[in-house]
């Protein structure tokens, strides 16, 4: 049974516009949630966190709303760039000391010029 | 700064051969994870360390040891690989306690059993 789950496998957007990637959750003891982004025959790289506490936090273009109650946290890149085109995984962590990381299965996103 | 570092990058194995995947870390983190990534999927952990000298099961630790013998490094074995072993695996290290720490990914090692 997956705990996270990010069910849009997929996502193309025009340069310029709003990318919105979406990531479900199903644990309520999950407090730490991330972004990261991975290209091809690289390894993923961390883009952006928050802390249950918190419902939003930004970085630049990057932008993660948490929603606790429906469990649900989402991505905004804005403006998007041909650059940002990669898959992206949402991942969670909950109250042990290990920070272990579960992921979901990842939303490729693909900018048009 | 290297970062995390994954040896070999690509390796075929016939089934029933062993291997030892190497990840190396120059950050001095306390903490190191095994995951594999297969088609579809996210990241499952196979195992982890908080420590040098410390290992844990993960997700999925069945077919797989580890070793931590030194704080950089984080070994992965395969003892008798199976073809439901192919994928790719990748390290990961993290500085310490504080939920602030992200983990630092490598750049994985592709394996195929065949």
């Amino acid at each position: 049974d997956q705990q996270v789950k990010q069910n849009s496998p997929s996502l193309s957007v025009q340069e310029g516009r709003i990318s919105i990637l979406n990531c479900d959750y199903t644990n309520s003891m999950f407090d730490y949630f991330l972004w990261y982004k991975k290209y091809p025959a690289e390894g993923p790289t961390f883009l952006i966190s928050i802390s249950s506490i918190k419902d939003k936090n930004e970085d630049g273009r990057f932008t993660v709303f948490l929603n606790k109650s429906a469990k649900h946290l989402s991505l905004h890149i804005v403006p998007s760039q041909p650059g940002d085109s990669a898959v992206y995984f949402c991942a969670a962590s909950g109250m042990d000391s290990s920070y272990k990381l579960i992921f979901g299965s990842g939303t490729r996103l693909l900018v048009r010029p | 700064n290297a970062g995390v570092t994954q040896t070999p990058k690509f390796r075929v194995l016939k089934t029933g051969q062993s291997m030892t995947l190497l990840c190396a870390q120059d950050m001095n983190h306390e903490y190191m994870y095994w995951y594999r990534q297969d088609p579809g999927m996210g990241l499952r952990l196979i195992h982890y360390s908080v420590g040098e000298g410390t290992t844990a099961k993960g997700e999925v630790p069945d077919g797989y040891n580890v070793s931590r013998l030194k704080k950089q490094n984080f070994l992965l074995g395969l003892e008798s690989a199976a073809p439901s072993q192919t994928s790719v695996y990748f390290c990961a290290s993290r500085r310490g306690q504080g939920w602030n720490q992200p983990q630092h990914f490598g750049d994985g090692t592709r394996l195929s059993i065949l």
